[in-house]
């Protein structure tokens, strides 16, 4: 039981490059999320889907766009990478029932932009 | 969108003894979840702890309890008989209610060391 598999772990990128980061689930949860993690900020939500075929912006989507491929699938793709893009990405999922309501996460895709 | 605030960036405690970290978060629900999330080096995001908003009873996991003060909406983590392997980045989360999409927030974080 993997729970939530992010791919790839590391990955160099030139500017103006484009790459997809991939989450995938097993765990049966509706709500996926990326998010990025920079020194001295936490984790800032960048997209979201609530379901399977809803996807919704989070606090910071300029540059980043997703795709609700399937229940168990959420991809985020950089059309343009830039420096600032530079950060560790997480997937998350959720549950919506009560006692099933933290996130858990993958392991994190650490993206350098050069 | 609410907003976690963990206002202590760093701290250090010594081995064995208890620390408390902070955490407030805005917000204008009254149906929500907060969590504690430790991130080691490994930068792997393991849950410490989770409070409902409707109850009243502090959560407690073994040597971790909150001091959860709805009213003030703070939700502060206690690390008693504090251990090396405490070491960590901890972050502070605020969950919307189930029924508003499922949101989460999260704090700065505060870098706890542990002093041997």
């Amino acid at each position: 039981n993997a729970g939530v598999t992010q791919t790839p772990k590391f990955q160099v990128l030139k500017t103006g490059q484009s790459m997809t980061l991939q989450c995938a689930q097993d765990m049966n949860h509706n709500s996926m999320y990326w998010y990025r993690q920079d020194p001295g900020m936490g984790l800032r939500l960048i997209y979201y889907s609530a379901s399977e075929g809803t996807t919704d912006k989070g606090e910071v989507p300029n540059g980043y766009n997703v795709s609700r491929l399937n229940k168990r699938e959420f991809s985020l793709r950089l059309e343009s990478a830039a420096p600032s893009q530079t950060s560790v990405y997480f997937c998350a999922i959720s549950g919506r029932k009560v006692g099933n309501t933290e996130a858990f996460f993958g392991q994190g895709t650490r993206l350098t932009v050069v | 969108a609410q907003t976690v605030t963990q206002s202590q960036p760093e701290m250090s405690v010594q081995e064995a003894e208890t620390v408390t970290l902070s955490c407030t978060y805005d917000t204008s629900e009254s149906d929500y979840y907060l969590f504690w999330y430790k991130q080691p080096p490994s930068r792997q995001m393991i849950l410490v702890i989770r409070q409902e908003a409707y109850k009243q009873q502090n959560a407690t996991e073994n040597r971790f309890s909150v001091n959860f003060q709805k009213a003030a909406k703070s939700f502060s983590l206690k690390i008693s008989d504090s251990q090396l392997g405490d070491a960590a980045m901890y972050f502070c989360a605020y969950r919307t209610p189930i029924y508003n999409f499922n949101k989460f927030y999260f704090g700065s974080g505060t870098k706890l060391n542990v002093k041997p």
